[in-house]
């Protein structure tokens, strides 16, 4: 079936580092890519989605490019911030799917040292 | 907009006891709501899928009978944990998504601890 791989955290870097968080995907067909943030306390928020291949999703700074020839949905930030701690999810939803679940990586912590 | 509130945010309820969780959106009519349930440091697994006024879908191993979910209006759907037990502790997340929309709005969760 279809899944989400990302890579484990935590990640512990500096502000103004420069972030990258790795995610491949399975999928039959075409799916949609999306990156998820769970501030602490908070829901998930949708950071940013990618729809086709070469798309190139991008929010707050935050940027990844849906590469199929690869199969992956790298999140990327030039210079991270001490308020982006949090955990990213990468997650795929099968466009053509009745219901258009979404199926979510386990989920990478993020933590900014001032 | 899409603001998708829980209720209860955190709850302790006894073992063999039954728990109810609220899902509601809060400034959109949710025709689609989604149950998931996050383990630490896991990720969230989605336990069931409900359509305003019909009987909710439930994903492989999922128990049915004892996760009831109830979506009788457009704005509120239920989760109901009957006879607990402390493995069914966990973090449990709804998310909305209403008529002809694509993305799903979360709410902000609720911490089920059973004693």
């Amino acid at each position: 079936g279809d899944s989400v791989t990302q890579m484990e955290g935590p990640v512990t870097l500096s502000e103004e580092a420069f972030l990258t968080i790795n995610c491949t995907y399975t999928a039959t067909g075409y799916p949609s890519l999306f990156w998820y943030v769970q501030y602490p306390g908070e829901g998930l928020q949708l950071l940013l989605k990618a729809t086709k291949a070469d798309d190139k999703g991008s929010n707050k700074g935050f940027e990844a490019t849906y590469r199929k020839e690869t199969t992956s949905f790298h999140l990327e930030k030039g210079s991270v911030q001490v308020s982006d701690s949090a955990v990213y999810f990468c997650a795929l939803s099968d466009r053509g799917g009745a219901t258009n679940k979404l199926i979510f990586g386990t989920g990478t912590l993020l933590a900014v040292q001032p | 907009g899409a603001v998708v509130s829980q209720h209860p945010s955190r709850v302790i309820c006894k073992s063999g006891t039954s728990v109810k969780i609220e899902c509601r959106s809060l400034d959109f009519q949710a025709t689609t709501m989604f149950w998931y349930r996050q383990f630490p440091k896991q990720s969230l697994m989605l336990m069931a899928t409900s359509n305003e006024g019909s009987k909710a879908t439930y994903e492989q191993g999922v128990e049915k009978d004892k996760f009831l979910i109830n979506h009788a209006s457009l704005t509120l759907s239920t989760l109901t944990v009957t006879s607990a037990h402390p493995e069914d502790s966990s973090f449990y997340i709804c998310s909305a998504r209403g008529q002809g929309a694509y993305e799903q709005y979360f709410g902000p969760g609720t911490r089920l601890t059973v004693t």
